[in-house]
């Protein structure tokens, strides 16, 4: 079974609103959260690095203060896309491990479509 | 710049036939090297990975191969099944870094046709 939850998986929102995504660790305690962004046609690309208890270290090239991070236990990251417009319209992937060895597991993804 | 590379965008094999798909780097610091596969609307799985002191790992019909000389690794899958069409993805990290971060590639279009 999935030890790593997305939800929800699939969000339609209207531009200007916010909306949350949470990923969820189900039988471990993920110390380390990473949240990707699959664009059409491309590779899954790395947003963020998401630490419990400690500011979100965001990859180049994305605005922290759109993609809000918080890992806020050891079992749950939140991204919540602010002001969503329709370029936002992508599907965002979680992953999670316990510790910097353990294997990385990702979550079903969120399709998200900004109208 | 694109430190992993899944340079063919897809590939189509006859069902029971050998499907090969490639992945080169750039980056020397890597040493953990791992497929992911994908269907459409769902997250990645996790396929195979191989440390870089290794030069093959297989699992059942999944096979890997690095070539740390050439930075180039491969995933063979034998024999292909139609439930192996899917996207899958090359991804690398530097584990030593222990930063977690993975790199994919762009990822390749496997078509396995009965």
């Amino acid at each position: 079974g999935a030890v790593v939850s997305q939800h929800p998986s699939r969000v339609i929102c209207k531009s200007g609103t916010s909306v949350k995504i949470e990923c969820r660790s189900l039988d471990f305690q993920a110390t380390t959260m990473f949240w990707y962004r699959q664009f059409p046609k491309k590779s899954l690309m790395l947003m963020a690095t998401s630490n419990e208890g400690s500011k979100a270290t965001y990859e180049q090239g994305v605005e922290k203060d759109k993609f809000l991070i918080n890992h806020a236990s050891l079992t749950l990251s939140t991204l919540t896309v602010t002001s969503a417009h329709p370029e936002d319209s992508s599907f965002y992937i979680c992953s999670a491990r316990s510790g910097n060895a353990g294997e990385l597991f990702f979550g079903e993804g969120s399709r998200l479509t900004v109208l | 710049d694109q430190q992993v590379k899944q340079n063919s965008p897809s590939l189509s094999v006859q069902e029971g036939r050998i499907s090969i798909l490639n992945c080169d780097y750039t980056n020397s610091m890597f040493d953990y090297f791992l497929w992911y596969k994908k269907y459409p609307a769902e997250g990645p799985t996790f396929l195979i990975s191989i440390s870089s002191i290794k030069d093959k790992n297989e699992d059942g019909r999944f096979t890997v191969f690095l070539n740390k000389s050439a930075k180039h690794l491969s995933l063979h899958i034998v024999p292909s099944q139609p439930g192996d069409s899917a996207v899958y993805f090359c991804a690398a990290s530097d584990l030593s870094g222990n930063t977690g971060k993975l790199i994919f590639g762009q990822g390749t279009t496997l078509q396995v046709k009965p």
